[in-house]
């Protein structure tokens, strides 16, 4: 089985550009969640999507950013606008079900540098 | 704010050795733990979890101890060996969300 696969593996946006951030879940899962971790420190939650619908958002920055798990294709967290503060590398993870003991599988990442 | 913490950032055994991680929480209503080991430049890979109706679970050279009185949580690796080298994440499972500590590095020296 294919694990978590995201896409691309590095971006490089200038400030004030958009950046596309994909994730495609194992296989039988429906639950995908997108962390960011900061050079030398932990992954920080961000959002929690089930298809089509966001669970859980409180991680999220207001402004800027925003994630979307279609009915088809891949989960997709967009950032607008980007600015320095957002250099970062944003892991996604999946799971089966949203129960409880069920481990989350992640991806090796998206890590964003922004000039 | 965080409910999940490290002892110590950095750790280094000889190989061979056991190694010991550990990992404090502040939630005592806390009732599912995992364990990440992630290596450069890749994402945190799944180790081993454990509910809070166990106290102890054991893997493949891996055990995690959970002691709910003290909110304390341990990882012990057996016979260290240097594929073991990465750093290590205690995270907390809260409504679906993971909350991470802030990792040790292990170092194992030949």
């Amino acid at each position: 089985n294919a694990g978590v696969m995201q896409n691309p593996r590095h971006l490089v946006r200038r400030r004030g550009q958009e950046a596309r951030l994909r994730c495609s879940p194992m296989k039988g899962h429906s639950h995908v969640y997108w962390y960011r971790q900061l050079p030398e420190e932990g992954l920080k939650f961000m959002v929690y999507l089930q298809k089509e619908n966001i669970i859980d958002e409180s991680g999220m920055p207001k402004e800027r950013f925003s994630a979307e798990f279609p009915k088809e294709g891949p989960s997709i967290l967009r950032i607008q606008q980007v600015v320095r503060g957002d250099s970062a590398a944003y892991f996604c993870a999946s799971s089966p079900t949203g129960t409880l003991g069920q481990p989350q599988h992640f991806g090796d990442g998206t890590r964003l540098s922004i000039l | 704010g965080e409910s999940v913490g490290l002892h110590l950032p950095t750790l280094s055994v000889q190989e061979g050795d056991n190694s010991i991680i550990n990992c404090a929480y502040s939630n005592s209503a806390s009732d599912y733990f995992i364990w990440y080991k992630q290596e450069s430049g890749k994402g945190p890979q799944f180790i081993i979890d454990i509910r809070s109706n166990m106290d102890k679970r054991q893997g493949q050279r891996v055990t995690v101890l959970l002691n709910k009185t003290v909110k304390h949580l341990s990882l012990q690796i057996a016979a260290t060996q240097p594929g073991d080298s990465a750093v290590y994440f205690c995270a907390e499972n809260q409504g679906g969300k993971l909350i991470f500590g802030q990792g040790t590095e292990l170092s194992v020296k030949p």
